[in-house]
């Protein structure tokens, strides 16, 4: 069976500080991978997705970035932080990007104050 | 851009009665968008309620159902009687495969809270 884990669960921190949020996927070799993001009271809307290991894409630009250092592993992050970034961030994957079905971490709320 | 509209942002119903989540959406890309219900139960991750991919398409998933309808742009989810249960969040959404992404759309959500 595939699991995927997010890491942290939850974050507070200064506007100005770096930032980096993590996803696992296990179970599943050469996932398609994908970054969601949610600002409280707002759409869930897609930031990255990457198709394999060293190649990732953008979909909205929000002074994040992304990469894929491992086949199962997808980071985001930035170097400073905007009081606009706060909000929750959803890892997902799919068995491939024709997949019609994605599935999704647990989410990590991050607060930017 | 492909776009979902949930009209409603909070319903609250008893216990037994019936359900409809509205959701409407609109797709620019060529061909006829997969559709999709996600729901959030609380404490939980997101998760896969039902989907549909082909137009004209009924989808039912725990009672819930939602049938594509091309011509109206609707994919509403309904529940002939709900339970405490069924509290949670609802998301309507689309997909379109295009260039190697297959990108999600996503309604605002609906929070469902039901009376016992």
């Amino acid at each position: 069976a595939q699991t995927i884990h997010q890491w942290p669960v939850a974050e507070i921190k200064a506007v100005g500080s770096p930032l980096s949020l993590g996803c696992t996927i296990k179970g599943k070799s050469s996932p398609n991978l994908y970054w969601y993001w949610q600002a409280t009271g707002g759409t869930l809307q897609q930031l990255f997705y990457s198709i394999t290991v060293g190649q990732v894409e953008s979909v909205v630009q929000l002074n994040l970035s992304a990469s894929r250092p491992k086949d199962d592993q997808f980071i985001l992050s930035t170097e400073k932080l905007l009081l606009s970034h706060s909000g929750f961030y959803l890892c997902a994957w799919s068995w491939d990007w024709g997949a019609a079905e994605q599935f999704f971490g647990p989410g990590t709320r991050l607060t930017v104050l | 851009g492909d776009s979902v509209t949930q009209t409603e942002g909070q319903v609250t119903v008893s216990e037994s009665k019936s359900l409809i989540i509205n959701c409407t959406y609109s797709a620019t890309s060529i061909g006829y968008p997969n559709l999709f219900w996600y729901v959030r139960y609380p404490g939980e991750g997101l998760q896969l309620l039902l989907k549909v991919i082909t137009a004209g398409q009924k989808g039912s998933s725990r009672g819930f159902e939602a049938t594509y309808n091309k011509e109206a742009t609707s994919f509403h989810l309904q529940k002939a009687s709900v339970q405490e249960s069924d509290s949670a969040v609802y998301y309507c959404a689309l997909s379109v495969a295009t260039g190697g992404n297959n990108k999600l759309t996503f309604g605002q959500g609906t929070v469902l809270s039901v009376i016992p």
